[in-house]
């Protein structure tokens, strides 16, 4: 069974500019989250979507992040415009249902892409 | 909003030592994880657990979900080279309108010398 795919695996901009990360989560996953990572720290979950709709971006900085999950499968994740503070690696994760503590609903995670502003 | 605390922030151990590390909430989860991070690569699932008082084994690996729902411990014997890498632990109250959304902490940082 093929992982989560993200792409690209590394990214350096300068600040002000915009970057977008792509998703594409395990096959039939309804789940999928994207994280934050900073140096040091755990991961930050930045949103979640069930199938296409949100369900937890409280911790989404929307005034220059977004994201979206178009039919259900594949996602992207933009920042516009970067800040120095926004260096740190995006994980994004999948799991079946995303609903309970159940083996079914673990959260497999992709490798992530290291974003770097300079 | 709910904070994880893990201990030691780094070990650094020989070769065939147990090791323990441990996680403290400011409040209560439903479920703890625990992950391993290796360079370069995502978060990979070690052992979960869904009841207090919990005590669950992967191997080598030993974890246990504390009484008061707050803790949680992770005990690794005999450690090998391979367990290199960087150990979080993660709460989640699964179920209802929390869709399984989990908070990690800050990770231990594990050097295994041979």
């Amino acid at each position: 069974e093929a992982g989560v795919a993200q792409s690209p695996r590394y990214k350096i901009i300068e600040k002000r500019q915009s970057v977008a990360f792509w998703c594409n989560p395990i096959s039939g996953h309804a789940t999928l989250y994207w994280y934050q990572q900073i140096l040091g720290q755990g991961p930050k979950l930045l949103i979640q979507f069930q199938n296409n709709g949100v369900v937890d971006d409280s911790q989404l900085p929307k005034d220059r992040f977004s994201a979206e999950r178009l039919k259900g499968v594949d996602s992207t994740l933009k920042i516009q415009p970067a800040k120095l503070e926004d260096s740190a690696v995006y994980l994004c994760a999948s799991s079946y249902s995303g609903t309970s503590g159940s083996g079914g609903d673990t959260q497999y995670f992709g490798p992530g892409t290291r974003l770097t502003v300079l | 909003g709910q904070q994880l605390n893990q201990s030691p922030q780094s070990m650094f151990i020989q070769e065939g030592e147990d090791v323990s590390m441990n996680c403290t909430s400011s409040s209560i989860f439903n479920t703890w994880l625990w992950y391993k991070q290796d360079p370069g690569e995502g978060p990979v699932l070690l052992i979960a657990l869904y009841k207090a008082g919990e005590l669950t084994s992967n191997g080598r690996l030993t974890a246990q979900f504390g009484i008061t729902r707050k803790d949680s411990f992770l005990n690794i014997s005999a450690s090998i080279p391979s367990d290199v890498g960087i150990y979080f632990c993660a709460g989640t109250n699964a179920g209802g309108t929390s869709y399984g959304k989990l908070t990690f902490g800050q990770g231990t940082i594990l050097t295994v010398h041979p």
